[in-house]
């Protein structure tokens, strides 16, 4: 366990409202991802961030944003969500620049009607 | 929990066997390499990583071991268990200079009793 949490765990949400993910973590770690889970995918990189206000995209980044004003909150938000955002999404640290693996949060399920 | 795979390729054995799980990377390139467990309605647990310059490594009741001539990985767990029961993902770092992994798509490992 990494000290990842993530809320809300399970949302539903409605086609064009703004939707916001939160990742915690509790080790003051720099390096952060957001990524999604779909069935068969494997898991796609939205956004990193790799210090504060530092962010990149990912390779799944449109419809995506995210903000990252603390160490230890990296917040990812849907601007208007759509139906094909429906998906399970992750939260990881890495322990960058000693290692490369990342530890991952339990995951939020997000439904998009 | 939710459903990593729809259509994820399966492995299935026999309690107490051992397990072999394969992986294709892309990029020759490739300097590191992790395998990851998921348990449904959970976020992956870094199992075992390797870098390009080993040929093998052993954990505990796993060994990765990586063909980098036709850039294969694979993944042994020895004395197979209902606990292992979950799906596995192999990764591979990204070439760039920065700390992002490829995954792949995963292969679902059943343990029979």
């Amino acid at each position: 366990d990494a000290g990842i949490t993530q809320s809300p765990r399970h949302k539903v949400t409605e086609t064009g409202t703004p939707v916001t993910l939160r990742c915690h973590q509790t080790e003051n770690h720099r390096y952060m991802y957001w990524y999604r889970q779909d069935p068969g995918h494997g898991l796609r990189l939205i956004h990193y961030s790799y210090g504060v206000k530092d962010t990149d995209k990912g390779e799944v980044s449109d419809g995506y944003s995210v903000s990252r004003s603390k160490t230890e909150d990296f917040l990812l938000t849907l601007e208007s969500a759509t139906s094909s955002q429906t998906s399970v999404y992750f939260c990881a640290i890495s322990r960058a620049p000693s290692s490369y693996e990342q530890y991952f949060g339990p995951g939020t399920r997000l439904t998009v009607t | 929990g939710e459903s990593v795979g729809l259509h994820l390729p399966t492995l299935s054995v026999q309690e107490g066997d051992n397990s072999i799980i394969n992986c294709a990377y892309s990029n020759s390139a490739s300097d590191y390499f992790i395998w990851y467990k998921q348990e449904s309605g959970k976020g992956p647990q870094f199992i075992i990583d390797i870098r390009s310059n080993m040929d093998k490594r052993q954990g505990q009741r796993v060994t990765v071991l990586l063909n980098k001539t036709v850039k294969h990985l694979s993944l042994q767990i020895a004395a197979t268990q209902p606990g292992d029961s979950a799906v596995y993902f192999c990764a591979e770092k990204g070439m760039d200079s920065s700390y992002k992994l490829i995954f792949g798509s995963g292969t679902r490992l059943l343990v029979r009793p």
